[in-house]
């Protein structure tokens, strides 16, 4: 089985500051990663995923997230967020056997002026 | 482009009543998806369809049914709600779930209420 935890529930940041939000995974085959953003009152919008190749992958709205497949994690970095980050931040994994994502509890960005 | 679309967007049902809720795409996505969000617990699949005609359950399936009417279809059914039913669901559609490589789109949700 899978899974994933995402260590912060919530993460408070000055606007212009850089964040990093925290996602690690378990499963006992190769996974595939993604992030998703949910603003509020909103669906899900992927952020961006990780399926192979370099381990340093840039999304959109100026993210990227670094796979580190020894620490099995996959955190979700912006070198300096503005107030309209403000949202809820999932993490997602997939692996080949399975055929739907499961999801971390999600972590919360509140960015503060 | 639509993507998903989900109805309706809000709902509060007496505990015993029953209810669907609709799920479309245009995407002509094979695999679609139920989840419900609860703070503090994420998304939990509830069902998933890979392809037309087919349907299994997902982590929390007790007390839903789902029918995959066609491939652009794909509705849940509580048949008698229960407060623990309170949440908001989201409706998901993916190109392809074999490889497990493709992204969901997801739709707008509806929040439902049981009291």
């Amino acid at each position: 089985a899978q899974s994933v935890t995402q260590l912060d529930s919530q993460v408070p940041v000055f606007e212009e500051a850089p964040v990093e939000l925290r996602c690690n995974y378990s499963s006992s085959v190769s996974v595939y990663l993604f992030w998703y953003v949910q603003y509020p009152n909103q669906g899900l919008q992927l952020l961006l995923k990780y399926l192979s190749g370099s381990t340093l992958v840039k999304g959109i709205n100026g993210f990227e997230a670094e796979f580190n497949k020894s620490q099995t994690s996959f955190h979700l970095r912006k070198p300096s967020v503005h107030i309209s980050d403000t949202a809820e931040y999932f993490c997602a994994v997939a692996d080949t056997g399975r055929r739907a994502l499961t999801f971390g509890s999600g972590t919360r960005l509140q960015v503060q002026p | 482009n639509a993507g998903v679309t989900q109805t309706p967007k809000f709902q509060v049902l007496k505990t015993g009543q029953s209810m669907t809720l609709q799920c479309a795409q245009d995407m002509n996505h094979n695999s679609m998806y139920w989840y419900r969000q609860d703070p503090g617990m994420g998304l939990r699949l509830i069902y998933y369809s890979a392809s037309e005609g087919t349907t299994d359950k997902g982590e929390v399936p007790n007390g839903y049914n789902v029918s995959r009417l066609n491939k652009r279809e794909f509705s849940l059914r509580l048949e008698s709600a229960a407060p623990s039913q309170t949440s908001v669901y989201f409706c998901a559609s993916r190109l392809d779930s074999w490889e497990g490589q493709t992204p969901a789109f997801f739709g707008q949700g509806t929040r439902l209420t049981v009291v």
